[in-house]
């Protein structure tokens, strides 16, 4: 399989736990996104890296959150402290060059349910 | 404060049926608009646009976008029941920044 893998697919998860999101995006692809999807809403950007750069991050993106991509290659995402407010869908994405030349490649999702 | 509205926010139609989905802007520095199809999980691109008046076209899908009027429209001719979905307008801007829209779900019966 050749898109972008995210894991895992559900977590269920008490408030005030700690969760890890992992993706691994198309190998040949060196920006990597993230972004949350709630109900009837379009995707929210959370932060962006290339290579092994985290290059932005959104107003969105609490303390409680931090992402890495240590070898430029798979990210995690790690929610600390988690709240039901985090309940969400996960999305990574990645692309080769500039997303907005190119458009994204997006994962399957992580779904987080906090309760 | 740059945004993207998308119009309807859900729909509902028969098969066979015409649909028209609107997305507007409001960017610094637009460089590209994006349509998206999302179903159960992943968005799934359907088109890229940078040009404006020139018209993309896959099978029953096609979209054109007016850079003049900031905005973009998603045709789709004699709908099926599997085109069910919510469709997603993303705006890219500035350097790396990509803006959604929140979507309009569109459900098609049978």
């Amino acid at each position: 399989d050749t898109g972008v893998s995210q894991n895992p697919r559900h977590k269920i998860t008490k408030r005030g736990q700690n969760v890890t999101f992992r993706c691994d995006p198309i190998s040949e692809h060196n920006r990597l996104y993230w972004y949350r999807q709630t109900l009837g809403q379009g995707p929210e950007f959370l932060t962006y890296f290339q290579n092994e750069a985290q290059l932005e991050k959104s107003r969105l993106l609490s303390d409680r959150f931090s992402a890495e991509r240590p070898k430029g290659s798979f990210s995690t995402l790690e929610i600390q402290r988690t709240e039901q407010g985090d309940s969400a869908m996960y999305l990574c994405a990645s692309s080769f060059r500039q997303a907005s030349n190119y458009g994204y490649t997006f994962g399957s999702g992580t779904r987080l349910t906090v309760v | 404060e740059d945004k993207v509205v998308q119009s309807p926010l859900s729909l509902v139609v028969h098969e066979g049926d015409t649909v028209t989905l609107n997305c507007s802007y409001e960017v610094t520095n637009f460089r590209s608009l994006l349509w998206y199809k999302q179903e159960k999980k992943a968005p799934t691109f359907l088109f890229m646009l940078t040009s404006s008046g020139i018209e993309k076209k896959s099978g029953r899908l096609s979209s054109i976008l007016d850079k003049k009027e900031l905005s973009s429209i998603l045709n789709i001719t004699a709908t099926q029941t599997g085109d069910s979905a919510i469709y997603l307008c993303a705006v890219g801007y500035n350097n790396n920044d990509m803006r959604f829209g929140a979507g309009t779900r569109l459900t098609v019966k049978p």
